[in-house]
């Protein structure tokens, strides 16, 4: 079955270290994207793909870095820059950008501990 | 950028009742989407409106694409307890937007 994974589900980090979170997806998209969500409020745009080795920047970008070499993958990396970084996180994909067709994945609960 | 206003932005109902949500904006958007979210997981797609003025069913669930462009809403007949979850609406143009979310409740 097609779908767009995230892993982990939960993941704990210690202030002024680094972590990635994974995002996979075999759905063939182009688009991809990475969404922040806090309690109360409708998800922000981190980062957005619409093709291999291209990214922009989206609303709250600032303490985040990501890439997509490949067609399958963008991950996000949450930085030590991050000043609040305890959400949770949402991947989603589309056929092409500006698509209406978004497929999220389950989410990554981050905790800064 | 541009966010929604989504009201209400909690509701506490009995099971069987209707439930009505909506979402205003200040931009056109080309497209309004509908989402539920269930605790814990991602957002899943209820219903996408094209054209305004368009009425769109899915089961239970009723949604409008506002004449304007700029609003949108969402019914819900005879509630049940699965109904339980976030509804986001969504605008699209070149990129989506959100609203913040209904919180629904069904009380049996």
């Amino acid at each position: 079955d097609g779908g767009i994974t995230q892993s982990p589900k939960y993941l704990f980090r210690k202030e002024g270290q680094n972590v990635t979170l994974s995002c996979e997806q075999n759905l063939n998209h182009d688009a991809m994207y990475w969404y922040r969500q806090d309690p109360g409020q409708g998800l922000r745009l981190i980062y957005y793909s619409q093709i291999v080795n291209d990214f922009q920047k989206g609303d709250i970008a600032e303490g985040y870095s990501v890439s997509r070499e490949k067609k399958e993958s963008f991950p996000l990396t949450v930085t030590s820059a991050q000043k609040n970084p305890t959400a949770f996180y949402l991947c989603a994909s589309s056929i092409s950008s500006g698509d209406w067709g978004y497929t999220f994945g389950s989410g990554t609960r981050l905790t800064v501990v | 950028g541009q966010q929604l206003n989504q009201s209400p932005q909690s509701m506490f109902i009995q099971e069987g009742e209707d439930v009505s949500m909506n979402c205003t904006s200040s931009s056109i958007f080309n497209t309004w989407l509908w989402y539920k979210q269930d605790p814990g997981e991602g957002p899943v797609l209820l219903i996408a409106l094209y054209k305004a003025g368009e009425l769109t069913s899915n089961g239970r669930l009723t949604a409008q694409f506002g004449i304007t462009r700029k609003d949108s809403f969402l019914n819900i007949s005879a509630s049940i307890p699965s109904d339980v979850g976030i509804y986001f609406c969504a605008g699209l143009t070149r990129d989506m937007r959100f609203g913040a979310g209904t919180r629904l409740t069904v009380k049996p």
